[in-house]
């Protein structure tokens, strides 16, 4: 049982160019979402998903797309990286209920020069 | 709105010595309370939460967490503190009011276990 995987683990952008990180879930969870996490600012929702088909933005999306055409696949999308997009970020999933926990993956490690 | 407060960036014990991570959180309806940990260059693994029921709270590895509606805080305990124990700590909140509610984050508490 893998989880939830992140593709991939590090990645170095050049100020402009676009990518996407992969994020997917074996565990037929309902939920998604994308943190990134800052020095000093722990983490920041990007965007979430209640299901295939539905996403909505969290605190900080500009700058991002995400969509979710399986229950299983929830990709970020870079669309012109930028510098202040240089950050670590998480895939997380949980199920349908506000009290369950959310699982992670292991994180992406962003660099944008 | 919700929001969750961690009011140390870092916490220093002595190995054998009691620990407390500190939480505060604020909520409009009832709060779901979660605590992760991070070790370096690792996604985030949970420990524990609180749902309802009893304000005590055992989780993994020997934490356990204390909730108090009165002060709308869920401490992170255990008694005896391990140099293993040195990690990033997170707590989350959850409001059960209506609708779906994202999970919320703290800023993190740096625990330091020093032997």
């Amino acid at each position: 049982n893998a989880g939830v995987t992140q593709t991939p683990k590090f990645q170095v952008l050049k100020t402009g160019q676009s990518m996407t990180l992969q994020c997917a879930q074996d565990m037929n969870h309902e939920y998604m979402s994308w943190y990134r996490q800052d020095p000093g600012m722990g983490l920041r929702l990007i965007h979430y998903s209640v299901g295939a088909g539905i996403t909505d933005q969290g605190e900080v999306p500009n700058g991002y797309n995400v969509s979710r055409s399986t229950t299983e696949d929830f990709p970020l999308r870079l669309l012109s990286a930028a510098p202040s997009q240089t950050s670590v970020y998480f895939c997380a999933s949980s199920g349908r209920g506000l009290n369950t926990e959310a699982f992670f993956g292991q994180g992406t490690r962003l660099t944008v020069v | 709105a919700q929001s969750v407060a961690q009011p140390e960036d870092q916490v220093n014990v002595a190995e054998g010595n009691p620990l407390t991570v500190k939480c505060t959180y604020s909520v409009s309806g009832n709060p779901y309370l979660f605590w992760y940990v991070q070790y370096p260059n690792r996604g985030l693994q949970f420990l524990l939460k609180y749902i309802t029921g009893d304000n005590l709270v055992k989780g993994s590895y020997g934490f356990e967490a204390e909730f108090n509606k009165s002060q709308t805080s869920f401490h992170l305990k255990k008694p005896s503190a391990l140099v293993s124990d040195s990690a990033l700590y997170f707590c989350a909140v959850r409001d059960n009011g209506s609708g779906y509610s994202t999970l919320t984050f703290g800023k993190g508490t740096m625990l330091l276990v020093s032997p």
